[in-house]
């Protein structure tokens, strides 16, 4: 079945530690993106990325870095330097990104919480 | 000002109700718009895109007003499964330069359908 697969599911993170969020899809799709929901509110932009070897920081880039080594493969490493990190993380993908108006498609998520 | 602005809710209705949410949005190079469905503690899914003479996919009904900058979503014969937030969608343009690839999501508005 074609789409987006984000693992693990549930992650939990130590005082100081950097944990990687995997988010692969095979549907072909040139770009991809990661949001952070918290509790009642809207999704926000963390980095995105139109093509491969290329990405781009979103609204709340800091503490967080990505990679985009392969079309498939886009994943999120929180980094020690975010001191909040606890939330929903969500990967998206969306044929010809930029150049297209379509919309988005989502992966199941990961919840992030803190130890 | 958001860049997409929904009443949070809730709506609570009883099954087989009419409902209709707003949204509004700030930017006038806006070309692409949507609205998702998000269940409790799971990933937005597409519901419709928004096209500028308005359309229906079964009991849904999508209405785009470019000179007010709003967006509505009418949903007829309310089913208790359609309980959800519902996430308003657009795309982030820039006027001269066109599409950014990026989507901007409203808070998203909570419906729940009462027996």
């Amino acid at each position: 079945d074609g789409g987006i697969t984000q693992s693990p599911k549930y992650l939990f993170r130590k005082e100081g530690q950097n944990v990687t969020l995997s988010c692969e899809q095979n549907l072909n799709h040139d770009a991809m993106y990661w949001y952070r929901q918290d509790p009642g509110q809207g999704l926000r932009l963390i980095y995105y990325s139109q093509i491969v070897n290329d990405f781009q920081k979103g609204d709340i880039a800091e503490g967080y870095s990505v990679s985009r080594e392969k079309k498939e493969s886009f994943p999120l490493t929180v980094t020690s330097a975010q001191k909040n990190p606890t939330a929903f993380y969500l990967c998206a993908s969306t044929d010809r990104g930029g150049r297209s108006n379509q919309p988005q498609h989502f992966g199941d998520g990961t919840r992030l919480s803190i130890l | 000002r958001k860049e997409v602005e929904q009443d949070p809710g809730p709506f609570n209705v009883p099954e087989g109700a009419t409902v209709a949410f707003n949204c509004t949005y700030s930017n006038s190079a806006s070309q692409s718009f949507f609205w998702y469905r998000q269940d409790c503690r799971k990933e937005p899914k597409l519901l419709m895109s928004v096209y500028s003479s308005g359309n229906e996919d079964g009991r849904f009904t999508a209405q785009l007003n470019r000179a007010s900058q709003y967006i509505s979503l009418l949903i007829r014969d309310s089913k208790l499964s359609d309980s959800a937030t519902y996430l308003c969608v657009v795309n982030k343009a820039i006027l001269g330069s066109g599409n950014t690839g990026k989507l901007i999501f409203g808070q998203g508005t909570t419906l729940q359908v009462k027996p």
